[in-house]
């Protein structure tokens, strides 16, 4: 089955220790997001690839960055992680930019920071 | 930002109800999808509409579009204790692209037998 795959599911890490999660993908879509969702809230947008074209959000801090190496994966690095990067991260695919593509998102991997 | 309003936050209820929830904005979507997140997983798609007036069944779920391209909602009949978790809507703006989805604040199901 064509899926959106997050490895590892959870991940632990220390105060200031730079972390890397992995998403890969098997629809062969050409935007990758990464969202980050705390606790009882809605994901928010982090970023995405729209093929190799990289697209930051306004308020993503910068200790949050990304790499798309092929079509098929997409990491999020975290420079130097906080107390507060603890969260669920979420990778999500769609076919396309327009309107009306709809996204699919992987499992989430669930950072915690220690 | 713009938001979406969800209602109800939360909701209990017994195994076999209906169960209805629905979303509202103060500017018109181009789109609107229904997602299910069980705890520690992501987002499963569950219903997506694309036409104002749309009326999409999957299973025992039914969801439309509004005709006022500013709200839409989610049934579910019959309920089961799977069908607990979270439901988020989430809409595509006028003009917008699919990088900027607008999420709901979520409606929390809980189903007792």
């Amino acid at each position: 089955d064509a899926m959106v795959i997050q490895n590892p599911r959870y991940q632990v890490t220390q105060f200031g220790k730079p972390v890397t999660l992995s998403c890969s993908q098997t629809l062969n879509h050409n935007v990758m997001y990464w969202y980050q969702q705390k606790s009882s809230q809605a994901p928010k947008l982090l970023f995405h690839y729209y093929d190799k074209d990289f697209n930051n959000e306004a308020d993503t801090p910068d200790n949050f960055q990304s790499r798309r190496p092929n079509t098929s994966f997409c990491f999020l690095d975290i420079r130097s992680p906080g107390l507060g990067d603890a969260a669920m991260y979420l990778c999500a695919t769609s076919r396309d930019r327009r309107g009306g593509e709809t996204q699919y998102f992987g499992p989430g991997t669930r950072l915690l920071v220690l | 930002g713009q938001q979406l309003n969800q209602s109800p936050q939360s909701m209990f209820i017994q195994e076999g109800e209906d169960v209805s929830m629905n979303c509202t904005s103060s500017s018109i979507f181009n789109t609107w999808l229904w997602y299910k997140q069980d705890p520690g997983e992501g987002p499963v798609l569950l219903i997506a509409l694309y036409k104002a007036g749309e009326l999409t069944s999957n299973g025992r779920l039914t969801a439309q579009f509004g005709i006022t391209r500013k709200d839409s909602f989610l049934n579910i009949s019959a309920s089961i204790p799977s069908d607990v978790g979270i439901y988020f809507c989430a809409g595509q703006p006028l003009g917008g692209t699919a990088s900027k989805l607008t999420f709901g604040t979520g409606t929390r199901l809980q189903v007792t037998l």
